[in-house]
């Protein structure tokens, strides 16, 4: 079955430096893979979407990469800020016939100031 | 002000009573999603409807149970057959993709169950 990876421990880091989180996954080829950013006891917000035939995505100080061949997904955040500190979802879209998204554990991502 | 609302924000159950869930949207999305978030866990998927009167099972679909009579509305019931029910319950809608797909996924604020 499919299966997505985050690092399940959390990513601390200095205010200013770029935040670089990981999502690996197998036994799947994803057409889409979003990120997707959660504070605690909310909801998730979605940040980006990229697709199979796209390598990078920029939005802002965004930047998320997809290698299919390494069946993986990197998500940057530069000159990163407190206010960034969070979990960070990746979510790939279904299997073949289940139009809905499977999501991974999270990422928490900790900017000291 | 469009969005996704969930009520109510916490809930509590006894052992062995049905609960129903909240879900609304007026951003007039086709698709609409539950899941469940344990502590430290990633999202686990319920059910799911892509239109009014259809809906799908999930990965965690046992105890559960759901309704799509409305566009607006998707309401989760969490049954006395669900034997761990004390989790975060989050809803979601979207844009139903076009030949396969998925767009965003915009969600509610959750609903955080506690069954004593």
């Amino acid at each position: 079955s499919q299966k997505i990876e985050q690092n399940s421990e959390a990513l601390n880091i200095q205010e200013g430096k770029t935040a670089t989180l990981t999502c690996n996954y197998t036994n799947y080829s994803p057409a889409y893979l979003q990120w997707y950013r959660q504070d605690p006891g909310r909801g998730p917000v979605f940040l980006l979407l990229i697709r199979e035939n796209e390598k990078e995505k920029r939005k802002e100080r965004l930047k998320v990469t997809f290698d299919t061949t390494l069946k993986q997904s990197l998500f940057h955040i530069t000159a990163s800020q407190p206010a960034d500190s969070a979990t960070y979802l990746c979510a790939l879209d279904g299997d073949t016939g289940r139009r809905a998204l499977t999501f991974g554990s999270g990422t928490r991502l900790q900017v000291q100031p | 002000d469009g969005g996704i609302t969930q009520s109510p924000k916490y809930l509590f159950r006894k052992e062995g009573q049905n609960v129903t869930l909240s879900c609304e949207q007026n951003l007039n999305h086709d698709a609409m999603y539950w899941y469940r978030q344990d502590p430290g866990q990633g999202l686990r998927l319920i059910y799911y409807s892509q239109i009014v009167n259809d809906f799908q099972k999930g990965d965690i679909a046992e105890g559960y149970s759901v309704s799509r009579e409305k566009k607006e509305s998707f309401p989760l019931t969490v049954t006395s057959a669900q034997k761990n029910p004390t989790a975060f319950y989050l809803c979601a809608s979207s844009i139903v993709a076009l030949a396969g797909g998925h767009n965003e996924q915009f969600f509610g604020p959750g609903t955080r169950l506690t069954v004593l």
